[in-house]
């Protein structure tokens, strides 16, 4: 069955830190991959995707995601967090439905 | 373009009640996802309907239930509730049909408390 790991239940950073929170999977065949966060109180919002193509990924407020193959991975990263970027971040994978198939989160602190 | 909207937004139940929940998607969508958000599972995928017929289906035991209209709003039924169905339902929608390249909008949720 498919899975997704994210390592990093936790991440506590101060304000102009540089972040990386991991994302593997297991499946082999053709995925999209997804990072979505969960701002507090908000709900669910896509933050940036992959399709196929580049694998380097830009999405909103300046984060980014690399799609590396042969490791089964979709890394998110922000060279300088803000204080609002404290959110839950979950990473997801799709293969040929709809059905997406999410890591546990990540809980992201940045304090000023 | 509105957003997918779910109803309630926080329910109190007892156990052994039934619980009908709420999503409308975005116009134009015709796929409806669920989830259920849980401190302990995280996310898990309920079940997925499209064009009135359930097209996916998650690990969940029976007592979960769902369905969709013409109109694409779906609902979401819980039987005999249980302590741990406690959680956080999400719905999300799609267009459902460009294949394997989808994205899903999620609703803010329905919060669940039973007692």
């Amino acid at each position: 069955a498919q899975s997704v790991s994210q390592h990093n239940h936790h991440v506590i950073l101060s304000e102009a830190a540089s972040l990386e929170l991991g994302c593997n999977y297991s499946y082999g065949g053709t995925v999209n991959l997804f990072w979505y966060v969960q701002y507090p109180g908000q709900h669910l919002q896509l933050l940036l995707k992959y399709f196929s193509g580049d694998p380097l990924v830009k999405g909103i407020k300046g984060f980014e995601a690399e799609f590396i193959k042969s490791k089964f991975s979709f890394n998110l990263r922000k060279p300088s967090v803000q204080w609002s970027d404290t959110a839950e971040y979950f990473c997801a994978v799709s293969h040929n439905t709809d059905k997406l198939i999410f890591g546990t989160g990540t809980r992201l602190q940045v304090f000023p | 373009k509105a957003g997918v909207t779910q109803t309630p937004r926080y329910l109190i139940k007892t156990r052994g009640q039934q619980v009908t929940l709420s999503c409308s998607p975005i116009s134009g969508h015709r796929s409806v996802s669920w989830y259920q958000q849980t401190p302990g599972q995280g996310l898990q995928f309920l079940f997925e309907y499209f064009s009135e017929t359930q097209r996916n289906k998650g690990n969940f035991p029976g007592r979960f239930s769902g369905r969709q209209f013409s109109n694409s709003r779906s609902e979401m039924n819980v039987s005999t509730l249980e302590l741990g169905d406690s959680a956080l339902y999400l719905c999300a929608s799609s267009l459902g049909t460009s294949g394997i390249q989808e994205t899903q909008y999620f609703g803010p949720g329905t919060r669940l408390l039973v007692l």
